[in-house]
């Protein structure tokens, strides 16, 4: 079957340090795989994507991601928070099965302390 | 317009009464999803167009929800009966094409409130 896990349901650092927000997939076919980012009251945008190309992914404000086959992660990191990055992320799972699948992980809430 | 477009945002109904929900995809977007997100959720899939066919209705929850699509165009997904479990954000999304991995694009949601 196929799965997406977001590790942590909320995650705070302080304004400066990195951020790490951790995602595991489930999946019998080869994935593309997204991280999207929600603000307060704001619709979904996206962060980045991997499409089997190159496995570190680089996206919008800093944020990277790097596909780890023999682990089955796509962890979001960033090497420094900024109170702006304080939002609601979506690891996102889509499998082409002959028919088109996305499946959203249940969100990580990143909290950023002054 | 150049963003996806949902209407209305806000919606507060009586448990019993029906409700339609209005999505404007990005022109020339060819697959349109509608979710659902309940309070401190992720996000929970319910239907999907590729122009105007459903090919996956897998995750709409009851018979009292469905959904239609004119062409590649405007999407309306109505509740009927409303329960207050069905109090969420209905999250609306397009994408270039359905068949592979594209870039999904978000409105800025209908929250819906049965009392």
């Amino acid at each position: 079957a196929q799965s997406v896990t977001q590790l942590d349901s909320h995650v705070s650092v302080s304004e400066g340090t990195p951020v790490l927000l951790r995602c595991n997939y489930s999946s019998s076919y080869s994935p593309s795989l997204f991280w999207y980012v929600q603000h307060p009251n704001k619709g979904l945008q996206l962060l980045l994507k991997y499409t089997s190309a190159a496995t570190l992914v680089k996206g919008i404000n800093g944020f990277e991601a790097e596909f780890k086959k023999s682990e089955t992660s796509f962890h979001l990191t960033k090497p420094s928070a900024h109170m702006s990055d304080a939002a609601e992320y979506f690891c996102v799972v889509s499998f082409n099965t002959g028919g088109f699948k996305t499946i959203f992980g249940a969100g990580t809430r990143l909290f950023v302390k002054a | 317009g150049a963003g996806v477009s949902q209407s209305p945002s806000n919606k507060v109904t009586e448990k019993g009464k029906d409700v339609e929900l209005r999505c404007d995809p990005i022109s020339g977007h060819t697959a349109l999803y509608w979710y659902r997100q309940r309070l401190g959720q992720g996000l929970e899939f319910l239907i999907y167009f590729q122009g105007n066919s459903a090919p996956d209705k897998s995750g709409l929850p009851s018979d009292r929800f469905s959904a239609e699509r004119t062409g590649e165009s405007v999407s309306t997904l109505t509740i009927q009966r409303t329960q207050q479990e069905d109090s969420a954000v209905y999250l609306c999304a397009s994408s270039l094409r359905g068949l592979g991995p594209g870039e999904l694009f978000f409105g800025e949601g209908s929250r819906l409130t049965v009392l």
